[in-house]
């Protein structure tokens, strides 16, 4: 059965660069044809999808944070990361990670999802 | 960006009745449309896919119709378990956007 997991700091500064990890068992990144995906959701509020990436390295991003988030994967750990720099009170979140259902399509329904992490930018 | 619409925000239903929740898109998105449950605390857990297509699990009470811009979720008979928060999401244009939600609660 597939699962994911976040993992990464619960609390950042503002500025400072919010780095997270996904971490895939149950099946491999790099054997499956399947994009995956950053997902977040601020408190009491609705969902937002990053990014994407295929086990190859193809990104996609959403225009309204691509200046500041690079999404990249690594297949020798199973794992693919975020990193969102220059964060504010508004990247305060919790930040899902998941993975596109469709075959090689980086626009698809997600499933399964990891559990999420909170992540709090105070200062 | 496409957006999507979910009406109402809150639902009041009695255990056993019918819940009708609605998605409207602001253009077409042909049948490329997802419906998600959320608990408090939990992930999102996929529904429906391909605007009528159950995921694997999910009871047959749950049913999704529409094409182009006008979706509906029905929850045919409500059990305790399916007191929720429910997302859509559009998968037709990048990037994919979801609904701000339909929160149904006990009446």
């Amino acid at each position: 059965q597939l699962q994911l997991q976040e993992s990464g700091p619960g609390l950042l500064k503002p500025s400072e660069t919010l780095s997270l990890t996904c971490t895939v068992s149950g099946g491999s990144i790099s054997s499956s044809s399947y994009y995956w995906g950053w997902i977040r959701q601020p408190p009491g509020k609705g969902l937002e999808w990053i990014a994407s990436i295929y086990y190859s390295g193809i990104t996609y991003y959403n225009p309204s944070l691509k200046s500041r988030v690079v999404i990249s994967v690594d297949t020798s750990k199973n794992q693919f990361s975020l990193k969102l720099s220059s964060v504010t009170a508004a990247d305060t979140a919790v930040y899902y990670c998941a993975r596109l259902v469709n075959l090689n399509d980086p626009l698809s329904w997600f499933d399964p999802w990891g559990q999420g992490t909170l992540v709090t930018v105070s200062s | 960006e496409i957006v999507m619409t979910q009406s109402p925000a809150t639902l009041s239903v009695s255990p056993g009745e019918r819940a009708t929740l609605s998605c409207r898109a602001s253009q077409s998105v042909s049948s490329n449309l997802a419906w998600y449950q959320q608990k408090p605390g939990q992930a999102p857990r996929l529904l429906i896919y391909g605007a009528s297509t159950r995921a694997t699990g999910i009871p047959a009470r749950f049913s999704g119709s529409g094409s182009g811009a006008e979706f509906t979720l029905t929850i045919s008979s409500l059990q305790s378990e399916d007191f929720a928060v429910y997302y859509c999401q559009q998968y037709n244009n990048w990037p994919g956007t979801f609904g701000q939600g339909t929160k149904v609660e006990i009446k």
